[in-house]
């Protein structure tokens, strides 16, 4: 079955620097990537998400890419707020099934 | 986006009590939804998929007979843990998918539950 490593498990940043999570996949025939995020106590909300057949994509501050022949893709967020501290969780579906993977704790420090 | 709301948002019980938790697609129909468990710290764990008008199918290492999900009707799973111990203690969080298909899947608030 598919297999979702990600890193890394904490991360601190300063307001306005970047944050980067990285995830790894090992079904090659998942074919839908989500990033959620997950403050405490509530449920996991998508924040972005890409499809096997593109690249990259951008939402404002957030963009996701990803590398379908090394199976990896990664969370990119620039100018980081204090908002942004939250649980974020990579995700590989394949026959609609999600498997997530870890989380990162991310801490943005004012 | 969709809506899929939860109830109750957390539950104490005694142990060997059975207690049931609600998930509801809000302004879409779903004829099949996920339920997950969350240890504190620690990711979301499939534990089985609600299909409408069918029995649900359970990941390894679920008990069928422990975590009774029965999906009613279009709009409404329900996931029962029977003789409920303190080790069922976790956060559940139910999900369902789009209708578009291109939407991925929309989770619930979760359901806290503790176990005494």
């Amino acid at each position: 079955g598919e297999n979702v490593e990600q890193h890394p498990s904490t991360l601190s940043v300063q307001e306005g620097d970047s944050a980067v999570i990285k995830c790894t996949y090992s079904d090659s025939a998942s074919n839908y990537f989500p990033w959620y995020k997950q403050e405490l106590g509530k449920g996991p909300q998508l924040i972005i998400d890409i499809r096997s057949n593109v690249g990259e994509k951008k939402d404002q501050r957030i963009a996701v890419t990803l590398n379908k022949t090394a199976k990896h893709f990664s969370l990119h967020i620039t100018e980081t707020q204090p908002e942004d501290s939250a649980v974020y969780f990579c995700a590989a579906e394949g026959f609609q099934k999600l498997v997530f993977g870890t989380g990162t704790r991310l801490l943005v420090s004012p | 986006g969709a809506v899929v709301s939860q109830h109750p948002s957390w539950v104490i019980c005694k142990s060997g009590t059975s207690v049931k938790i609600e998930c509801r697609s809000l302004d879409f129909q779903a004829t099949t939804m996920f339920w997950y468990r969350q240890f504190p710290k620690q990711s979301l764990m499939l534990m089985a998929t609600s299909n409408e008008g069918s029995k649900a199918t359970y990941e390894q290492g679920v008990e069928k007979d422990k975590f009774l999900i029965n999906h009613a009707s279009l709009t409404l799973s329900t996931l029962t843990v029977t003789s409920a111990h303190p080790e069922d203690s976790s956060f559940y969080i139910c999900s369902a998918p789009g209708t578009s298909g291109r939407e991925g899947q929309f989770f619930g608030p979760g359901t806290r539950l503790t176990v005494l």
